[in-house]
């Protein structure tokens, strides 16, 4: 499979433990972008990635969250002391240098806070 | 920043019958419109897309109108069927602003035989 690959795909934790998500993007593609959606919502932006630089971040990703993807090959989402309100599906998704627009979203991570 | 508005939330049709999503859009410097189709269990995967240059763009049974004017676009499906169930997203952004899509709330679509 060549697509957008996420890891774990479901995880459950306890209020105040520390989580991390990994992304594997399709090979070659330069962006890599974190969103995060709800029940019943769209997807919200988090974070962007061009190769290993960090372009922008969303107001949505307080101090407890950080992206990195040093290598400007994977990815990964740390949220530290987790809260009830971080129970979502993490999606993470990548484009590639022909700059279509199209977005190619993995199939998620979703997290929940006890 | 800009503000996507999706309307209906929901929308149950018979098969074969037409389906229309509408969304409006705050930011008027923004110049592409994609929708993504969601399936349970899934991410979201582009179905269409539309750039401010251009005001329709059909794909088989998909189409796309876009009204910068008003600053709305809509989604059309034809003939629709069973397989179209899902939720549809539209989304807005900038082209060269890092394609930071902003998306709308979602619509659920039921094809009923």
């Amino acid at each position: 499979d060549t697509g957008v690959s996420q890891d774990p795909r479901h995880k459950i934790t306890k209020r105040g433990q520390n989580v991390t998500f990994r992304c594997d993007p399709i090979s070659e593609h330069n962006r890599l972008y974190w969103y995060r959606q709800t029940l019943g919502q769209g997807p919200e932006f988090l974070t962007y990635f061009q190769n290993e630089a960090q372009l922008e971040k969303s107001r949505l990703l307080s101090d407890r969250f950080s992206a990195e993807r040093p290598k400007g090959s994977f990815s990964t989402l740390e949220i530290q002391r987790t809260e009830q309100g971080d129970s979502a599906m993490y999606l993470c998704a990548t484009s590639g240098t022909a700059n279509t627009g199209e977005l190619f979203f993995g199939e998620g991570s979703r997290l929940t806070v006890l | 920043g800009e503000n996507v508005e999706q309307h209906p939330s929901t929308l149950s049709v018979q098969e074969g019958d037409s389906a229309v999503i509408k969304c409006t859009y705050s930011d008027s410097a923004s110049n592409y419109f994609p929708w993504y189709k969601q399936e349970l269990g899934k991410g979201p995967q582009l179905i269409i897309d539309i750039r401010s240059n251009v005001g329709e763009k059909k794909d088989q049974r998909i189409a796309v109108t876009l009204n910068k004017t008003a600053k709305h676009f809509s989604l059309h499906i034809t003939e629709t069927q069973p397989e179209d169930s899902a939720v549809y997203f539209c989304a807005a952004s900038r082209e060269g602003g890092g394609n930071k899509l902003t998306f709308g709330t979602g619509t659920q679509l039921k094809v009923e035989l």
